[in-house]
């Protein structure tokens, strides 16, 4: 069966430092592979995706994701974290193998930037 | 750019009461669907639909009904509203029926059922 993992459920981190968001995932077959965030009150909005070819995805709002098949993992990175930042964040992954191509959401992970 | 509009955005109901969320799309997207979100179980996919006329049940849809009669509007229906369904739906869609495309979502309904 399709998953997905988010094994924290908040970051913390200072602003300006790096930040990393964890993803793992099990599918079937080739994976498809999401971030999303969600602000207070608001609906989830997508920051980037990996669908095939480079490891390293380049998103929105200067985040970027780095798929490692090996790992089974698709962490949400930053390199200088800002306080806008804080929000829920979501993994979610298509499997190839699926046709009814339903989104498969992790749990979320509350990332809390301090000034 | 409307982009996926959810009305109401809060609704209270009583236990045994129906009703309709309403979820608009304007991007003539084929593939929609609908996500309750709890805390600590991010979205779980309640129902879908490919195109219109075509609709298929997702990971929860006990006590949830839909229809896609046209390409814009996909509606979700509690039949007899219980307090396991408080909870936030999000209405979602995508562009054509591919994989590798991201989905859109509404502002989210916040429902109570007391």
């Amino acid at each position: 069966a399709q998953s997905v993992a988010q094994p924290e459920d908040q970051v913390n981190v200072a602003e300006g430092n790096p930040l990393t968001v964890k993803c793992t995932y099990s599918v079937s077959g080739n994976p498809y592979l999401f971030w999303y965030v969600q602000y207070p009150n608001r609906g989830l909005q997508f920051l980037l995706k990996y669908i095939t070819g480079d490891n390293l995805v380049k998103g929105s709002y200067g985040f970027e994701a780095e798929f490692n098949k090996s790992q089974t993992s698709f962490h949400l990175k930053k390199p200088s974290a800002l306080v806008s930042d804080s929000a829920l964040y979501f993994c979610a992954v298509r499997d190839i193998m699926d046709s009814s191509y339903k989104l498969i959401f992790g749990s979320g992970t509350r990332l809390l930037v301090r000034p | 750019n409307a982009g996926v509009t959810q009305t109401p955005k809060f609704q209270v109901l009583k236990t045994g009461q129906s009703m309709t969320l309403q979820c608009a799309q304007d991007m003539n997207h084929e593939y929609m669907s609908w996500y309750r979100q709890d805390p600590g179980m991010g979205l779980r996919l309640i129902h879908y639909s490919v195109g219109a006329g075509i609709t298929d049940q997702g990971e929860v849809p006990n006590g949830y009904n839909v229809s896609r009669s046209t390409t814009e509007d996909f509606p979700l229906r509690l039949l007899s509203a219980a307090p396991s369904q408080t909870s936030v739906y999000f209405c979602a869609s995508s562009l054509g029926r591919g994989l590798n495309t991201e989905a859109f979502f509404g502002q989210g309904t916040r429902l109570t059922v007391v």
